[in-house]
């Protein structure tokens, strides 16, 4: 469940599994999402994007599902892999706003077992 | 494609001292962002360049912190004098169209 202050939301799944991460968005105005992968001692990594007129846009080994009538995002990986192993951020944005810049969400620590 | 370069990686000072980080954004990325990350958080936004001019710097504590991008390209941002509560990695990010990349971050600590 969340957590508060510097605990981040763990989730924990075995090697092979599906993977879900939830976010919750706060502003009903954003229309670009993107989910970052961040590994310890490295920045944010773009993982994957989708724009408000969509509800669902798969990568590779990704889904990124958006739920925009109770401003949710889920960010889905298939055959989760020791490699996934970090903690997915969520983002926000407004195109086309005189800012463009990104809210982060809190995190979730994904932890692989093998 | 080179990423986002950012030095140094680790700094470590003793309050009251000063301190810069340096950036350089993927080239032809006119849209560059210095991002604050504390332990356990997600990056919350300094300041943001349009090629050289700062668009947004409302975030940006102006009594101790100062940026600039003097040719649109690369970037310093500068904190004089540190205080212990700014330990902290700091993130640089450039864009293209939407999507921001991050470099690897500086890590810095005050003593």
């Amino acid at each position: 469940g969340e957590s508060v202050g510097l605990h981040l939301p763990t989730l924990s799944v075995q090697e092979g599994d599906n993977s879900i991460i939830n976010c919750a968005y706060s502003n009903s105005a954003s229309d670009y999402f993107i989910w970052y992968k961040q590994e310890s001692g490295k920045g944010p990594q773009f993982i994957i994007d989708i724009r408000s007129n969509m509800d669902k846009r798969q990568g590779q080994r990704v889904t990124v599902l958006l739920n925009k009538t109770v401003k949710h995002l889920s960010l889905q990986i298939a055959a989760t892999q020791p490699g996934d192993s970090a903690v997915y951020f969520c983002a926000e944005n407004i195109l086309g706003g005189s800012q463009g810049n990104l809210i982060f969400g809190k995190g979730t620590k994904l932890s692989v077992k093998p | 494609e080179a990423g986002v370069v950012q030095s140094p990686r680790y700094k470590i000072i003793e309050k009251k001292q000063p301190v810069a980080f340096w950036c350089n954004p993927i080239s032809g990325h006119n849209t560059l962002y210095w991002y604050r990350q504390n332990l356990g958080q997600g990056p919350e936004l300094l300041i943001r360049y349009e090629n050289e001019e700062a668009v947004d710097d409302s975030q940006l504590p102006k009594d101790r912190f100062s940026a600039e991008r003097l040719k649109g390209v690369d970037s310093t941002l500068k904190i004089q004098p540190a205080e212990l509560g700014d330990s902290a990695v700091y993130l640089c990010a450039s864009k293209k169209r939407e999507t921001q990349y991050f470099g690897p971050g500086t890590r810095l600590l005050v003593l």
